[in-house]
């Protein structure tokens, strides 16, 4: 069974950072790209960031590029998202995503986790 | 800015039709668009349904399909269930990806 377990999320100050993991198995984490999606409470999915299976590729929704990084360890089946310069409106439910394809560009989203809950405020 | 454009709400009997649509600011939806389809019930994660227009996942009910329609994208149920209440989300690419704002399906 295709599992994705997210962890990292909690309270924050605005201007901080947090480091956001999500932990695979029950499928070989190097043949897909993956994917972190975020949802405000709410409020509507948005995309955040975009990796291909060997990091070739990233890309990044404008909302948070330049503050956020994405990564990936492929030996340990995992997926990052290092949150820096965070904000109020970077408050929100953070999913990590397993892609269709081994590029993150092309198909989408197929395997969702159940989320870690991301809470800026001072 | 790119947005795309979902109906906020429809409301659907048992048994019957519906279509739900997805819009780009952009211009026509094309299959370069690569447009996705997820199901979302309250407390749950996203549950995708269909990607590339008309491609279902091997969990997805028959009932779903997906195409374009009229320079949209377009998810249609078809004998809808009691069940099929929920959020629906489309997405798009556009060198990245953009989700529209949903569609609040009731089934009354």
């Amino acid at each position: 069974e295709v599992q994705l377990v997210e962890s990292g999320g909690g309270l924050e100050q605005p201007g901080r950072s947090l480091r956001l993991s999500c932990a695979a198995s029950g499928f070989t984490f190097d043949d897909y790209a993956m994917h972190w999606v975020r949802q405000a409470p709410g409020k509507g999915l948005e995309w955040v960031s975009g990796i291909s299976w060997n990091s070739g590729s990233i890309g990044y929704a404008d909302s948070v590029k330049g503050r956020f990084t994405v990564s990936r360890d492929n030996a340990k089946n995992s997926l990052f998202l290092q949150m820096n310069s965070l904000r109020a409106e970077d408050t929100a439910l953070y999913y990590c995503a397993k892609d269709i394809d081994s590029n993150w560009h092309t198909y989408g989203m197929d395997v969702w986790g159940q989320g870690t809950t991301v809470t800026v405020s001072s | 800015q790119t947005v795309v454009t979902q109906e906020p709400s429809l409301t659907v009997s048992p048994g019957g039709t519906v279509t739900l649509t997805c819009a780009s600011s952009t211009g026509p939806v094309t299959s370069g668009y690569y447009p996705n389809w997820f199901q979302q019930k309250p407390g749950q994660p996203p549950r995708a349904l269909i990607y590339s227009i008309t491609n279902k996942h091997s969990w997805t009910p028959a009932r779903f399909s997906g195409s374009l329609l009229g320079g949209k994208a377009a998810l249609t149920l078809s004998g809808v269930q009691p069940e099929d209440e929920a959020e629906y989300y489309c997405l798009l690419y556009y060198s990245r990806w953009v989700f529209g704002g949903g569609t609040k399906l009731t089934v009354l």
